[in-house]
């Protein structure tokens, strides 16, 4: 167990429709990084927050938003969903010391969403 | 442009031998890698890093090799287990925080 944890586990929704996944970190940890992995594409980084403010963003659609809360949890929202998006949708999370450390990123078990 | 390569996409090992897992990359800019092991249905697992100033790090059962000239670097399980049967990606840091570059994975199988 990571300590990393992330709801749904499962999510089945239809073309067009707006998703919310969630995500809490670590204790302690400031970061929250957000991945995708899909058949074709392997494990594909997405955005990352830290302490509230973006901080890295990767290959995110524009259909798709992220924010970090005071408590520090995350929440990835999909919308106008296509089939494509059908993937496993992974959080992350790291201390993030800045120079001089290595921050080592722990991931949750995922979500799986089903565009039907 | 995969910036992070695995060309193995699986290996068969029979357990108490060595298993060696290979990943290549070409952004120079890399200086910290890392090795996860995912189990299906789960999250990736961390297991081993490097820094680019080091050339080997060891952990039990697992050492990593960085072979920064030849953009290079290898996890080496010994002896391998079972319980070691999974996929195990490399990842790709360009800073210590930052977003992560994984390869496609390997999936490795120990035989009993």
């Amino acid at each position: 167990d990571s300590g990393v944890t992330q709801t749904p586990k499962h999510l089945i929704t239809a073309t067009g429709q707006r998703v919310t996944l969630r995500c809490s970190p670590r204790s302690g940890d400031l970061s929250v990084y957000w991945y995708q992995q899909s058949l074709d594409q392997g494990l594909q980084f997405l955005i990352q927050y830290y302490n509230g403010e973006e901080r890295a963003k990767g290959n995110i659609l524009e259909r798709f938003s992220a924010q970090q809360f005071p408590d520090l949890h995350s929440e990835l929202n999909l919308s106008s969903l296509e089939l494509g998006d059908s993937a496993l949708y992974f959080c992350a999370s790291s201390v993030v010391q800045g120079s001089g450390g290595f921050d080592t990123q722990y991931f949750g078990p995922g979500t799986r969403l089903t565009v039907l | 442009d995969q910036q992070v390569k695995q060309n193995s996409p699986s290996l068969s090992v029979q357990e108490g031998r060595i298993s060696i897992l290979n990943c290549d990359y070409t952004n120079s800019m890399f200086d910290y890698f890392l090795w996860y092991k995912k189990y299906p249905a789960e999250g990736p697992t961390f297991l081993i890093s490097i820094s680019s100033i080091k050339d080997k790090n060891e952990d039990g059962r697992f050492t990593v090799f960085l072979n920064k000239s030849a953009k290079h670097l290898s996890l080496h399980i010994v002896p391998s287990q079972p319980r070691d049967s999974a996929v195990y990606f490399c990842a790709a840091s360009a800073d210590a925080g930052n977003m992560l570059t994984f390869g496609g994975g390997t999936r490795l199988m120990v035989k009993p």
